[in-house]
């Protein structure tokens, strides 16, 4: 089974800080997402990359796409405890088989 | 409003005792999927359905059932539950398997416990 790799898996912070959580992966994807979960609610899609390289910005988050289509990184700037929440991965695989491999996890937590 | 709704959203049942967990969806969406959520091992697919009659296994098939006869309908069955199948459980639509950039729109989730 092919899987996404998130680090960190637990982030506690302080709301003004900055981080970065990544997602690897030995295996090209088509597409990746990043989808944000709230407790108690289903994953809600916060954006989808799909150039080799390709940054994108949304507000205080910016997602990279890696130049082989492999990894991901999700950075934001100045945390806000609004931003507290499980971040989740999603490789998309288009050959064969259509599915979506969602990453390990990265539960935040951001401290007012 | 477009949703995916799960039914019931939480669910204590005893090993053996056969259930279903009910999935529709209300975006006409031709891809239709099962996961479980663990902590620590992420998402991990169920079942998956291209479109009406067409379903295949994910990665953790074992222990479970899906059938699809309509395109909004894609129900979860559990023959026979067992303790190991305690997980948060959600349903996700995909309006086409062949676009890349097509969002997975979930539901709320399932929370079941066998005892």
């Amino acid at each position: 089974t092919q899987l996404l790799e998130q680090s960190p898996q637990f982030l506690s912070i302080q709301e003004g800080e900055n981080l970065t959580v990544y997602c690897n992966s030995s295996s090209v994807f088509s597409s990746l997402q990043w989808y944000r979960q709230e407790p108690g609610e289903g994953p809600v899609l916060l954006v989808t990359v799909v150039t080799g390289g390709e940054v994108k910005k949304l507000k205080r988050l910016t997602f990279q796409f890696g130049d082989a289509r492999k990894d991901s990184s999700l950075h934001i700037t100045a945390a806000q405890p609004g931003d507290t929440g499980l971040y989740l991965c999603a490789g998309v695989r288009t050959s064969g088989t259509y599915k979506y491999i969602f990453g390990t996890g990265t539960r935040l937590k951001v401290l007012a | 409003e477009a949703q995916v709704t799960q039914n019931p959203r939480y669910l204590i049942t005893v090993t053996g005792k056969k259930l279903t967990v009910t999935c529709s969806q209300n975006m006409n969406h031709e891809y239709m999927s099962w996961y479980r959520q663990d902590p620590g091992l992420g998402l991990r697919q169920i079942y998956y359905s291209m479109n009406v009659e067409v379903t295949d296994k994910g990665d953790v098939p074992e222990g479970y059932k899906v059938s699809r006869k309509e395109k909004r309908n894609f129900p979860l069955i559990l023959e026979s539950p067992s303790p190991n199948q305690t997980s948060l459980y959600f349903c996700a639509s995909t309006p086409n398997s062949v676009q890349m950039n097509t969002e997975a729109f979930f539901g709320q989730g399932t929370r079941l416990t066998v005892v």
